[in-house]
């Protein structure tokens, strides 16, 4: 079955730099959740859309920003990056329509800020 | 403002043995869903169960089984037979419909041969 796509998977960036996540869910899902796990931390939710609109927004810095396009993919925007914002960037996606709450995590992008 | 807790930080059995995680959480709601998430050494975090709270059939997944104890507002996940690729973080989560999910600390699990 296809699973939750994320890329790049490995980031490495300099201070001060911006950086581009993409996610793309599961065929049909149409929720989309951001997650930010810290080393030996447990996820922490960013910001959510479902069908392309945001639903909720978590503990994002005003520096992040992110968006749902008209084919589902969400892509997180981080500019300014801080050597905090190391971590380990999760994408999950449900079928909220659909009634099927669980999320599903892509493989995750492994930001590391120099 | 939802919470979970796992007592446990980390745990330590011998493969084949059986093994009970505990989580324990707080909610005014009386409609949500409770899931348990593994994150092995790769760090990709795998749907392990989960348990709709209007449910009172406790979960099951194979070798995977939950006890939920709506009332005390508990959800522990027993692993039997356990394998050595049960080896992982293993975290409990929260969730109302469409929301975020709400981790604990988690479990780290360690299955010895």
């Amino acid at each position: 079955a296809a699973g939750v796509i994320q890329s790049p998977r490995h980031l490495i960036k300099e201070k001060r730099e911006t950086a581009t996540l993409k996610c793309y869910p599961i065929p049909r899902h149409d929720t989309v959740y951001w997650y930010q796990q810290g080393p030996g931390q447990d996820p922490q939710f960013l910001i959510s859309f479902y069908e392309k609109m945001q639903s909720d927004k978590g503990s994002i810095p005003d520096r992040f920003s992110a968006q749902q396009f008209s084919d589902y993919h969400s892509e997180l925007n981080m500019s300014s990056l801080e050597l905090g914002d190391s971590a380990l960037y999760f994408c999950a996606s449900s079928f909220s329509a659909g009634g099927q709450e669980t999320q599903y995590f892509g493989p995750g992008t492994r930001l590391l800020v120099l | 403002a939802q919470t979970v807790t796992q007592s446990q930080p980390e745990m330590s059995v011998q493969e084949a043995e059986t093994v009970t995680l505990s989580c324990t959480y707080d909610t005014s709601e009386s409609n949500y869903y409770l899931f348990w998430y593994k994150q092995p050494p790769s760090r990709q975090m795998i749907l392990v169960i989960r348990q709709e709270a209007y449910k009172q059939q406790n979960a099951t997944e194979n070798r995977f089984s939950v006890n939920f104890q709506k009332a005390a507002k508990s959800f522990s996940l027993k692993i039997s037979d356990s394998q050595l690729g049960d080896t992982a973080m293993y975290f409990c989560a929260f969730m109302k419909r469409v929301q975020k999910l709400v981790f604990g600390q988690g479990t780290r699990l360690t299955i010895n041969p």
